[in-house]
């Protein structure tokens, strides 16, 4: 079946603009993250989605950074005012749902890169 | 100290040879683990995951995993070209998250035909 989706597969833009990244998780699945993954940085977890519970923001790294899922599916990460160090490759992720063995299968990724 | 740790390498192995790649955590009560694969350029892809200490074989691949030393590691055995990829360690736990995968940075793997 389809896995996880993403688009743009990589976004320019200036510094000081929005952009939004967009997540279609694997059908069926019920818990979606978001990960972002920097030069030397590693991968780092920003946020996550179970149901219709309340979000797990505590990766945020700024309240610049926000994110919705609409429907229990399609997600969407929005990184208001960008800075040069929002540069990354903005990774999500789906599982059936979320729970300490499940798991996570990414999808190709958003290279976001910030002028 | 960080949370989950690996040698970032490069590790270079010859092609049909063993290349065996360890991570360490520092969280005692971590509970799952997992091993991704990730190709330059490409999202990761998922290897391995183990709960239980001891081993666990899949095909070439075989994951070990001992809680009292708070280590896990990943052997590849008759390694091939299309191994050489960066092999990322990630770990869930009540400390860390029982959702969220915390990873270590990676480690690069060449294998030399």
């Amino acid at each position: 079946g389809a896995g996880v989706s993403q688009s743009p597969s990589n976004k320019v833009t200036e510094k000081g603009k929005d952009v939004e990244l967009r997540c279609d998780p694997i059908s069926g699945h019920t818990a979606l993250y978001w990960y972002r993954q920097s030069l030397g940085q590693g991968l780092e977890f920003l946020i996550y989605f179970q149901g219709n519970s309340a979000p797990d923001k505590s990766g945020l790294p700024s309240d610049r950074f926000s994110a919705e899922r609409t429907g229990g599916s399609v997600s969407t990460l929005t990184i208001q005012r960008t800075q040069q160090e929002d540069s990354a490759v903005y990774l999500c992720a789906s599982s059936l749902v979320a729970g300490v063995a499940d798991t996570q299968y990414f999808g190709p990724g958003t290279r976001l890169t910030v002028l | 100290q960080k949370e989950v740790e690996q040698n970032s390498g490069p590790l270079s192995v010859p092609e049909g040879a063993i290349a065996s790649l360890n991570c360490t955590y520092s969280d005692r009560v971590s509970q799952s683990f997992f091993w991704y694969r990730q190709y330059s350029g490409k999202s990761p892809e998922l290897i391995m995951s183990i709960y239980s200490n001891g081993d666990k074989e899949d095909g070439r691949f075989t994951a070990q995993l001992n809680k009292a030393s708070q280590y896990v590691s990943l052997l590849i055995r008759d390694s091939q070209p299309s191994d050489s990829a960066t092999y990322l360690c990630a770990v869930k736990g009540p400390s860390l998250g029982n959702e969220k995968l915390t990873f270590g940075t990676g480690t690069r793997l060449t294998i030399i035909p």
